[in-house]
């Protein structure tokens, strides 16, 4: 069964520092993998996604995050944060249906 | 172009009382997608609509959770009788046909948050 592990529940960076969110998954092949950030209030909105190809794909606002088979990871970086960034951000995967099976999310705070 | 619109954004009721949402998707996107989030977890799919039949509905606690697409464009989730345990945001999405395992991004409404007293 496909599932998502997001080991990092609350996560606290200055501005202008560096970022990196934790995601792991399990499942039996080369998953859909995506990112998703939740501001409060707010409905979820795609960061960026991986399909296949390059292991090393490029989001909106920023972002990116790198596929790691050999880990199973598929961590979302940042080189320097901002203050508007602070919101919730989920990982998540999806087989070869359209079902999204999501983490449990983990939420960033940004100090000035 | 417009997003998935939801409604109500905020509903507060007591339990067993019965509640509905309404959610209407973009514009020619025929797959719908209901979801529930409880506090300090990710979302959860109830149900999945292509067109007005539904595709997937597991998760779905069907003794006291229903919904509808009647004419394949907007949807109803309803619960009946609530309880506690439903407080939660429900989220609405919707994608273009699925169709040969190729994956459609799918598009998030901002939620209906529900309060069950």
């Amino acid at each position: 069964a496909q599932s998502v592990t997001q080991p990092d529940i609350h996560i606290t960076v200055s501005e202008g520092a560096s970022l990196e969110l934790r995601c792991n998954y399990s499942y039996g092949a080369t998953p859909y993998l995506f990112w998703y950030v939740q501001s409060p209030g707010q409905g979820l909105q795609l960061l960026l996604k991986y399909f296949s190809g390059d292991t090393l794909v490029q989001g909106i606002k920023g972002f990116e995050a790198e596929f790691k088979r050999s880990q199973s990871s598929f961590n979302l970086r940042k080189p320097s944060v901002h203050w508007s960034d602070a919101a919730e951000y989920f990982c998540a995967v999806a087989g070869n249906t359209d079902k999204l099976i999501f983490g449990t999310g983990t939420r960033l705070q940004v100090f000035p | 172009e417009a997003g998935v619109a939801q409604s109500p954004r905020y509903k507060i009721i007591e339990k067993r009382q019965s509640v509905a949402f309404w959610c209407n998707p973009i514009s020619g996107h025929a797959t719908l997608y209901w979801y529930q989030q409880i506090l300090g977890q990710g979302p959860k799919l109830l149900i999945q609509f292509q067109n007005n039949g539904v595709v997937d509905d597991s998760q779905l606690p069907k003794d006291r959770f229903s919904a509808e697409r009647l004419k394949g464009v907007d949807s109803t989730l309803k619960i009946q009788p609530a309880k506690l345990e439903d407080s939660a945001v429900y989220l609405c999405a919707s994608s273009q046909l699925s169709s040969g395992g190729i994956y459609n991004e799918q598009f998030f409404g901002p939620g209906t948050r529900l309060t069950v007293l």
